[in-house]
């Protein structure tokens, strides 16, 4: 596609159960990177991705918190026994390469009741 | 880590008038955004500023990284400019993981 792509663009679930939120990248980007946007936090880094290496988990703000990208293209974040403080939207960016923009996806929204 | 302050946190202009936002961080950087968050959420890029001067219409910025800020310059404002603008660095590690600003919300009234 042209831009980067997020699903679902809503999600609200129960505490304690699992999500997994999408993002399907600019073609040909060999970079991927995952930020949250809080009311209280901001916007944060979680995880990077670039090409075949293994990814920075620096971010991640617990052990509940997981990624993968398979096949060097699309993403999955996974969010194990959902607490009320994940509520936030999640974003997804690519980029080309070293010393280039990052285009975001519109995110994902995810409440947890 | 490096951190970022934007300024000032709220701005209300009226239609037609200009605005300056400004960004200081505290450590060299390779790369500086500035985006622009849309009432729907989408962050827009605006520009890839890592120094210099770059312009694109009624918006300019100007980045002077050996006195680590940035300015964002909104000329003529429209209704639409109104939402949050982003800062956003990328430190020496050059690993693209961008570090925001806590944001400027701009409103611009008719």
């Amino acid at each position: 596609g042209a831009g980067v792509s997020q699903s679902p663009s809503n999600k609200v679930t129960e505490k304690g159960k699992d999500v997994e939120l999408r993002c399907d990248p600019i073609s040909g980007h060999t970079a991927l990177y995952w930020y949250r946007q809080s009311l209280g936090q901001g916007l944060e880094f979680l995880i990077y991705f670039q090409g075949n290496s293994a990814p920075d988990k620096s971010g991640l703000p617990s052990d509940r918190f997981s990624a993968e990208r398979t096949g060097g293209s699309v993403s999955t974040l996974t969010i194990q026994r959902t607490q009320q403080e994940d509520s936030a939207v999640y974003l997804c960016a690519s980029r080309i390469g070293v010393g280039n923009i990052q285009y975001f996806g519109a995110g994902t929204r995810l409440s947890v009741l | 880590g490096i951190q970022v302050e934007q300024s000032p946190p709220d701005l209300i202009l009226q239609e037609g008038a200009n605005s300056t936002l400004r960004c200081n961080f505290s450590d060299s950087v390779n790369n500086l955004q500035w985006f622009h968050q849309n009432p729907w959420g989408q962050l827009i890029n605006l520009f890839y500023i890592p120094s210099g001067t770059k312009q694109n219409g009624r918006l300019s910025a100007t980045t002077v990284a050996t006195e680590r800020y940035s300015l964002l310059y909104i000329s003529s404002s429209q209704t639409t400019d109104s939402g949050v603008y982003f800062c956003a660095v990328d430190g020496s590690s050059n690993t693209g993981k961008l570090i925001f600003g806590q944001g400027t919300t701009l409103q611009v009234k008719p």
